[in-house]
């Protein structure tokens, strides 16, 4: 399914440097999601966002900064990461917020801090 | 402590058989159930899910069972595929006021042997 589209699919980064990831869906949908995914771990979310606003933040450290300028775009700007926020991100969204609303994902960003 | 356990991270089984995956949970408060399928580089795709309110959800060759009482379910393939050959995610959400804040098992290795 190419609903979710998440750019770009690898990411290799130095803890000093500052990048975006990058999540649009096609499917009209009006909330959506960051999930993280580290090794041998649950998927964890971290971010919901309903019609353009945040409703969740999953105590998220500051160095991820979400933002979502309309329903079909959300991104995750990283600043000074950390080895340990090495994963794979997911983006996914859903058509509203009730949990009967299945979420539709990207494929991820697999992400590496050096 | 995860509040959503799948204890076994693999499972083999013969094409034509029945694939059992399961899921258990701790948080009480839970009252609505998921299953997404992932393949290898790419994201989770929504599978079926099941309310409290039913013992049992079907829908095809995949059927969902829910036993509250032991905090349990479970996934059942029949007849297995190829195809099927994936990692089983099990999620779980309260539905009012969960909203669609999902948490999510480890997941289950599936592969079906020809």
């Amino acid at each position: 399914e190419t609903g979710v589209t998440q750019t770009p699919r690898h990411l290799v980064m130095g803890m000093t440097n500052k990048k975006s990831l990058k999540c649009e869906q096609h499917l009209g949908h009006n909330a959506m999601y960051w999930y993280k995914q580290s090794a041998k771990k649950p998927l964890e979310l971290m971010f919901v966002y309903n019609f353009k606003e945040q409703t969740e933040n999953n105590s998220v450290p500051s160095r991820f900064s979400p933002e979502c300028p309309n329903s079909s775009h959300l991104f995750l700007h990283l600043h000074t990461l950390q080895p340990e926020d090495s994963a794979l991100y997911l983006c996914a969204s859903s058509q509203g917020t009730g949990v009967e609303q299945p979420q539709h994902f990207g494929d991820g960003t697999r992400l590496s801090i050096l | 402590d995860q509040q959503v356990k799948q204890n076994s991270p693999s499972l083999s089984v013969q094409e034509g058989r029945i694939s059992i995956l399961n899921c258990d949970y701790t948080n009480s408060m839970f009252d609505y159930f998921l299953w997404y399928k992932k393949y290898p580089a790419e994201g989770p795709t929504f599978l079926i899910s099941i309310s409290s309110i039913k013992d049992k959800n079907e829908d095809g060759r995949f059927t969902v069972f829910l036993n509250k009482s032991a905090k349990h379910l479970s996934l059942h393939i029949v007849p297995s595929q190829p195809g099927d050959s994936a990692v089983y995610f099990c999620a779980a959400s309260e539905l009012t006021g969960g909203g669609n804040k999902l948490t999510f098992g480890t997941g289950t290795q599936l592969k079906v042997e020809l």
